[in-house]
């Protein structure tokens, strides 16, 4: 089966600053990739996704990068705000039909003011 | 619209008990899968119901079972519970048309297992 893994899994960013965080999945098959954010007692909230089709892309301060060859896709937080501390999942997926995430194990992302 | 909801939010349970949750999808919404998130083992998918029927399942025992209402209502019972079943149950929906499966999680089901 899948297995999808996360890197760093704690991150501290001066605010204002930009945070990378990194996955690596073992299954060709997959071809959809999403990231979720989850504060402190609250539901994960999809943040930005990507399918294979796609190297790139960006929604706003939000960006996420996949290199399929290499089996890995990245998150890049740019201009960094307290209110982005949180911990950050990636997933994957078989696109069509199959709706089983496999996530990573999640970064913890703290903001200094 | 409405957003994913879960009942009960929160449950104390004891060893051996059994215990029934519920999710409601968003409107439109045909599958529903269902996460349990630990601590230790992160999230891990348990099962997704699409149109009545269990179209994945993920490795847990038999004790976790799940099923889905005409309505795309779910609900996953766990029988003889463990100390370790102890988690947050999170369910998400998605309208999985074919052309994309954006899932959407509900606030999930705190279980404690004493």
């Amino acid at each position: 089966g899948e297995n999808v893994e996360q890197h760093p899994s704690t991150l501290s960013v001066q605010e204002g600053d930009s945070a990378v965080i990194k996955c690596t999945y073992s299954d060709s098959a997959s071809n959809y990739f999403p990231w979720y954010k989850q504060e402190l007692g609250k539901r994960p909230q999809l943040i930005i996704d990507i399918r294979s089709n796609v190297g790139e892309k960006k929604d706003q301060r939000i960006a996420v990068t996949l290199n399929k060859t290499a089996k890995h896709f990245s998150l890049h937080i740019t201009e960094t705000q307290p209110e982005d501390s949180a911990v950050y999942f990636c997933a994957a997926s078989i696109d069509f039909g199959n709706e089983k995430l496999t996530f990573g194990t999640g970064t913890r992302l703290t903001i200094i003011p | 619209k409405a957003g994913v909801t879960q009942t009960p939010r929160y449950l104390i349970k004891t060893r051996g008990q059994q215990v029934t949750l519920s999710c409601s999808p968003i409107s439109g919404h045909r599958s529903v899968s269902w996460y349990q998130q630990t601590p230790g083992q992160g999230l891990q998918f348990l099962f997704e119901y699409f149109s009545e029927t269990q179209r994945n399942k993920g490795n847990f025992p038999g004790r976790f079972s799940g099923r889905q209402f005409s309505n795309s209502r779910s609900e996953m019972n766990v029988s003889t519970l463990e100390l370790g079943d102890s988690a947050l149950y999170l369910c998400a929906s998605s309208f999985s048309s074919g052309t994309g499966e954006t899932q959407y999680f509900g606030p999930g089901t705190r279980l404690l297992v004493l």
